[in-house]
């Protein structure tokens, strides 16, 4: 049974440029769920994605987009990136039908130069 | 907005020790709550969850203790053993909406 995989493992990007980070959750889930993690912190929720609509949506700017595909698997997006925007993003998977238990990804290691 | 957090962001114990790693959380609407452990390098690691209309849940070595009226989570780690180092969160939701709000994380070091 695959738990959530993501991709990259590491991506180093510079000013201004566009990054997406992809995620499949596990299988069986439905639901997906971003996550931005800050060195030192806890994570941060971006938004969430269940049959291909964006369902709830944290306090992030629109430089941050997402999509889900027919296939429960979802891409991350951000534009115009800035130094703040380094970071780990890590994905969640979960069943809607399930309860609230979110099973993560190893996330990708984003770093803006 | 309310946030969950954390009483200590390190925590030093021997091995063997019960570890205790406390949270206290401000939104009074959370019905749901979950520690999470992540190692260096990884992602979030499920531990155990809890319910509001419980008040204790067990699994293998750990407890978790929620307090409603002061608005107090903690886990229990019993026999700690070093694989047990990381930084543990605590993280809250409400309404079955799945967004999850996370603590800043304790770090928890077992010493031989």
């Amino acid at each position: 049974d695959a738990g959530v995989t993501q991709s990259p493992t590491h991506l180093i990007k510079t000013r201004g440029q566009q990054v997406t980070l992809r995620c499949s959750p596990k299988s069986g889930h439905d639901t997906v769920s971003w996550y931005q993690q800050a060195l030192g912190q806890g994570p941060q929720f971006i938004f969430q994605y269940y049959e291909e609509e964006e369902r709830q949506r944290g306090n992030f700017p629109d430089r941050f987009s997402g999509h889900q595909f027919p296939n429960y698997s979802s891409e991350l997006n951000v534009n115009a990136l800035l130094l703040g925007d380094s970071a780990l993003y890590l994905c969640a998977s979960s069943l809607v039908t399930g309860g609230d238990e979110q099973f993560f990804g190893p996330g990708t290691r984003l770093t803006v130069l | 907005g309310e946030s969950v957090g954390l009483h200590l962001p390190t925590l030093s114990v021997q091995e063997g020790d019960n570890s205790i790693i406390n949270c206290a959380y401000s939104n009074s609407a959370s019905d749901y709550f979950i520690w999470y452990k992540q190692e260096s390098g990884k992602g979030p690691q499920f531990i155990i969850d809890i319910r509001s209309n419980m008040d204790k849940r067990q699994g293998q070595r750990v407890t978790v203790l929620l307090n409603k009226t002061v608005k107090h989570l903690s886990l229990q780690i019993a026999a700690t053993q070093p694989g047990d180092s990381a930084v543990y969160f605590c993280a809250d939701s409400w309404g079955g909406g799945n967004k999850l709000t996370f603590g800043t994380g304790t770090q928890l070091k077992v010493e031989l």
